[in-house]
Order: structure tokens, then sequence, then C-alpha cells
């Protein structure tokens, strides 16, 4: 099943920080985060698994809650390289299907 | 160190005419295999899988078809494709089942 992020478009400076959230109606084995920049493949920043981990990717960081099935992605000190898409996939119980989100868009401006 | 590589970049075919991609992954042994489609807007849906020669699952059902002829050769295929078929196609690979992919480059095909 499809997760669902929110919210669909985020523009911040260079700098500010910004959280973008991966929603699921269903209990997760995991949540990938990828980002994609425009006309190019997705590249995988991190994965969480069940326990409520977080994780860091340069000052891109992620936290899995299982009992929300939610996971936000936190991006710090944003600079303008963080801008792209990102897209969360989730799976259930391990069973090799990533169901992606249609992605969070994130634009960073001077 | 493991590379995927994907081919054409770009294609544009009429309606009605056949498909093939290829993709083909570099450095690794029995990786298991995806392809996906990003239409314009929407998110990476999941087209086919295999995790080994031969064992293809699909998730859609559609006029495209996958085969696994190598170890580390992945096909897309169709007969006849539709306006609804553009997108841009990505490869991808994972180690094991529950793994990260990791994304080949993607093609982008406009059926006209």
């Amino acid at each position: 099943q499809q997760p669902v992020q929110s919210p669909q478009a985020v523009i911040l400076r260079e700098g500010e920080d910004a959280v973008i959230n991966c929603s699921s109606s269903k209990a997760l084995y995991s949540v990938h985060w990828y980002r994609q920049k425009h006309g190019e493949a997705p590249v995988f920043l991190m994965i969480l698994l069940k326990g409520g981990e977080q994780k860091g990717h340069e000052k891109i960081s992620a936290s899995f809650n299982e009992k929300k099935q939610q996971s936000s992605l936190y991006l710090t000190a944003s600079q303008l390289s963080y801008s792209g898409t990102y897209f969360c996939g989730t799976e259930q119980g391990g069973n090799n299907r990533l169901a992606f989100g249609k992605g969070n868009q994130v634009v960073v401006i001077p | 160190s493991q590379t995927i590589h994907q081919w054409p970049a770009t294609l544009v075919q009429p309606v009605g005419s056949p498909l093939s991609l290829e993709c083909t992954v570099e450095g690794t042994s029995n990786p298991n295999l995806y392809w996906y489609r990003q239409a314009a807007g929407r998110g990476l849906q999941l087209l086919f899988y295999s995790v080994g020669i031969g064992q293809i699952s699909s998730e859609v059902p559609q006029n495209l078809s996958a085969s696994r002829p190598q170890d580390r050769q992945f096909i897309l295929s169709s007969k006849k494709l539709l306006l609804s078929d553009s997108g841009f196609y990505l490869c991808a690979w994972s180690v094991w089942t529950n793994g990260h992919r990791i994304f080949g480059s993607g093609t982008q095909l406009s059926v006209l």
C-alpha cells in the first residue's frame, strides 16, 4: 500500500530546517528514504528498521515511529544541494515489495 | 565495485511498436533486480522484480513483460506500446530482498 508523504512541497532558504513526513496505514517493517534530482535516478539516503531508530546522512536525519507507522526526515541547516524530490519507500513484513510515496519536493533557495 | 547500466537513456516510439529495455549489473552475483516506472509527478511504481534467473514476479497487470536470461541481466519488453506506457523507467538492484535499491540512470520513454 502506497505511503502518504507530506507536505507535497517545501521551499526554504539555505540554512533553514525542514521536516517531511511519510505515513502508512499498515504496520511497517522498514522505511527507506531516497532523493531524486530532476531527470536523474533516485539515490539512497538511509533505511530505518523496526525499533524506532534514528539515522543520519550528512545533516539529514530520520526517525521511525512504529506506533504511528510514520517516518520523518529532518533537513537541518539546509544546503542548496538538498534540493530535489524525497521519496519514502515502505516495506511490510519483509515481503520484498517496497511501496513508494509520491514524494516531497524540496527547493532550497539562496 | 558494483555498477548498474541501463540503456537507452531516451526513447521515442510510436503507439503499437515493440519495446526492449535492457539493464545489466556488474560486480555482484545473484542480485535482486527490479523494474520501476515513474509517471510525471508520480511516485515509483514497481513493475517487476526477480530474485534469480528465470524468476519474475509481476506487480501490475499490463502489456509489459520482463525476463532475466542471465544472472545480471534484466530486460523489460512490450509487444505493442500504448500511450499510457510513457514514463521514466528505472532498473534497480539490491543485495538482499529487504535491502536498499540502487537505481540505474533511467530511460525516458515517450510513446507518440
